[in-house]
């Protein structure tokens, strides 16, 4: 089982629409989320963190984590075509060690069509 | 500096030759990672560097590569008689101290290398 997965996509929805990406992890571990959007040919960005279960809202960027089953997800309310983009999901696993380290998803691609 | 900055932003050079590619953290950020990122492929981990303790190497795929950091400051990532499979996107990032697991990474807009 890889460490982070993702559906690679490509996720297309509608302008306006709301973007669901999902991300899932293997260490129960794992205590810090992140969440990165990758333009093409640019460096990954980071647009959200999420650390204790439950929603955290950011502008139009909701992040949900449930620890119980190893899942976060990242909802983007009223797309844009800006949005476009790669999405990563990273994962820290803590303190100690190597588990500073973030593990990434490949990430999933979004399309947003005008 | 205001942000993470690489150099070169692009490098082609020819298989068997040395490369060296440089990282200028965040000023302030004590932890500094180095990921590879090749075509259409995620991020992989190479190397990661706290302070003064020993950098954690785990990820580095072969003896060809090793990478430097003095301190807190610039970081080089040296790749020996290079390969075809060696190119990539080489991204530097850098982030506060770890004692907090919360802080993400601030990344460089990297460095495509190019073997040929």
């Amino acid at each position: 089982q890889k460490e982070v997965e993702q559906n690679s996509g490509p996720l297309s929805v509608p302008e306006g629409a709301i973007a669901s990406l999902n991300c899932t992890y293997s260490d129960r571990g794992s205590q810090s989320f992140f969440w990165y959007r990758q333009y093409s040919g640019k460096s990954p960005e980071l647009i959200m963190s999420i650390y204790s279960n439950g929603d955290k809202e950011d502008g139009r960027f909701t992040a949900q984590l449930n620890k119980a089953s190893q899942y976060v997800s990242l909802l983007i309310r009223d797309s844009q075509p800006s949005d476009s983009a790669t999405y990563l999901c990273a994962v820290k696993k803590g303190r100690g060690g190597s588990n500073y380290k973030l593990t990434f998803g490949k990430g999933t691609l979004l399309t947003v069509n005008p | 500096g205001a942000g993470v900055s690489q150099s070169p932003s692009n490098k082609v050079t020819e298989k068997g030759k040395d490369v060296e590619l440089r990282c200028d953290p965040i000023s302030g950020h004590t932890a500094l990672y180095w990921y590879r990122q090749r075509l259409g492929q995620g991020l992989e981990f190479l190397i990661y560097f706290q302070g003064n303790s020993a950098p954690d190497k785990s990820g580095l795929p072969s003896d060809r590569f090793s990478a430097e950091r003095t301190g807190e400051s610039v970081s080089t990532l040296t790749i020996q008689r290079t390969q075809q499979e060696d190119s990539a996107v080489y991204l530097c990032a850098s982030s506060l101290d770890q004692l907090w697991t919360g802080y993400g990474y601030t990344f460089g807009s990297g460095t495509r290398l190019t073997v040929v």
